[in-house]
């Protein structure tokens, strides 16, 4: 079955400096990605996506994505955070040609720190 | 503004009665899905629907109906709530494949006693 993994489940930091968010999706197969954001007590929005094209994808605030076909990942990185930044992300994956569906993996907690 | 709306955003209730959340979005997307939000698991799909009147399950149905009557409305209904249903439920809009953005309501928190 075609799976997501977010391997941290919680990333502490301080603030201003730099974050990565780890995740790897399970099929070689052409892929469109996603990072959501949570913030806390609200919905889920989108953060940034790659469809096709360029492999490398920024976000307005400052975040960044780049996807390796090799590796299967779509890590999600910022050079600098904020307290703002604390939030819960979600990595997702559609298969092309699927019907659809988006596959979330299980969030990572991060927590910007003075 | 494109929007998904539920309601209520807040609901208590007793194991066995019944209750629908409403899900509503003016995007005019065909696409709408239903998720549950859990500590460590991250979002579960319960059901999802391709357009009017096409709905089919996703990896946790059980326990859950849908019905799709309007392309605006996705209505998730228990009709024996139990205690395990007790989540966070997103309802999601959006297209397929390469506009496959998917818009995501306030959630509805559920207790059930």
């Amino acid at each position: 079955a075609q799976s997501v993994t977010q391997l941290d489940s919680q990333v502490p930091v301080f603030e201003e400096a730099p974050v990565e968010l780890r995740c790897n999706y399970s099929s070689s197969v052409s892929v469109y990605l996603f990072w959501y954001v949570q913030y806390p007590n609200q919905g889920l929005q989108l953060l940034l996506k790659y469809l096709s094209g360029s492999t490398l994808v920024e976000s307005i605030n400052g975040f960044e994505a780049e996807f390796n076909k090799s590796q299967t990942s779509f890590h999600l990185r910022k050079p600098s955070v904020h307290i703002s930044d604390t939030a819960e992300y979600f990595c997702a994956v559609n298969w092309v040609g699927s019907q659809g569906n988006l596959i979330f993996g299980k969030g990572t907690k991060l927590s910007v720190k003075p | 503004e494109a929007q998904v709306t539920q309601n209520p955003r807040y609901l208590i209730t007793v194991t066995g009665k019944k209750l629908t959340v409403t899900c509503s979005q003016n995007m005019n997307h065909e696409y709408m899905s239903w998720y549950r939000q859990d500590p460590g698991l991250g979002l579960r799909q319960i059901y999802y629907s391709m357009n009017v009147e096409v709905t089919d399950k996703g990896d946790v149905p059980e326990g859950y109906k849908v019905s799709r009557k309007e392309k605006r409305n996705f209505p998730l209904i228990l009709e024996s709530p139990s205690p395990n249903q007790t989540s966070l439920y997103f309802c999601a809009a959006g297209g397929r494949g390469e506009h496959n953005e998917q818009y995501f309501g306030p959630g509805t928190r559920l207790t059930v006693t």
